[in-house]
């Protein structure tokens, strides 16, 4: 079966920085895999995405340049290396599985909260 | 970015009515790689659709995706008590990957 469990989320300061790990279990960590956020009481949004040989990523706008995807398949983990993170970075960060026939995001962790706050 | 926008946001229906719930995007979606997701409170979201109208391991023939190009549809054939929620579409067919804004179903 497959599990996804998120860790690294906590309370930082503006400007600081914070790295989240997404463990992956039950099933071959082959796919491509996304980092998805949803501020609080608000909707869904995409964030970054990685290649199953990590060579290729992609991110929003929002977070270029700030924020580093990667993983290590060796240990079936998922990362997300956020830097000089905004309060408007606030969210619920989900890592999700890509599916075996595309890109939709099939299988998704249980979220860990990220509050950016002085 | 393709921008995919939610129609309409909060639909009012009672159990055993058919919900149809509406995502156009700004762009054509191509290969119809188009998902749709269901979150309730507290939960990560769940994926129900993809390709448009491929229905996800495990998910009831109630849920049903249509659609092309830029108009795609979920319907629920007859509401559950626990279909109660936001459903999200999203695009997977070029980069930024989106998301609507969602559709929250509530009960009448």
């Amino acid at each position: 079966q497959v599990h996804l469990v998120e860790s690294g989320g906590g309370v930082v300061q503006p400007g600081r920085s914070l790295t989240l790990s997404c463990a992956a279990s039950g099933f071959t960590f082959s796919n491509a895999m996304h980092w998805v956020r949803q501020a609080p009481g608000k909707g869904l949004e995409w964030v970054t995405v990685v290649s199953s040989d990590g060579r290729n990523k992609y991110y929003t706008d929002s977070v270029k340049g700030r924020f580093t995807i990667s993983r290590d398949n060796s240990k079936n983990t998922l990362y997300l290396e956020m830097n000089s993170l905004r309060p408007e970075d606030t969210a619920i960060y989900y890592c999700a599985r890509a599916g075996e026939y595309g890109d939709y995001l099939a299988h998704w962790g249980q979220g860990t909260l990220v509050t950016v706050s002085s | 970015e393709i921008v995919l926008t939610q129609s309409p946001g909060t639909l009012s229906l009672s159990p055993g009515e058919r919900a149809t719930l509406s995502c156009r995007a700004s762009q054509t979606v191509t290969s119809a790689y188009l998902a749709w997701y269901q979150q309730k409170p507290g939960q990560a979201p769940r994926l129900l659709i993809y390709g448009a109208s491929s229905r996800a391991t495990g998910i009831p023939d109630r849920f049903s995706g249509s659609g092309s190009r830029t108009d795609f549809t979920l319907t629920i054939s007859r509401l559950e008590p626990e279909d109660f929620a936001v459903y999200y579409c999203q695009q997977y067919s070029s980069s930024p990957r989106t998301f609507g804004q969602g559709t929250k179903v509530a009960i009448k």
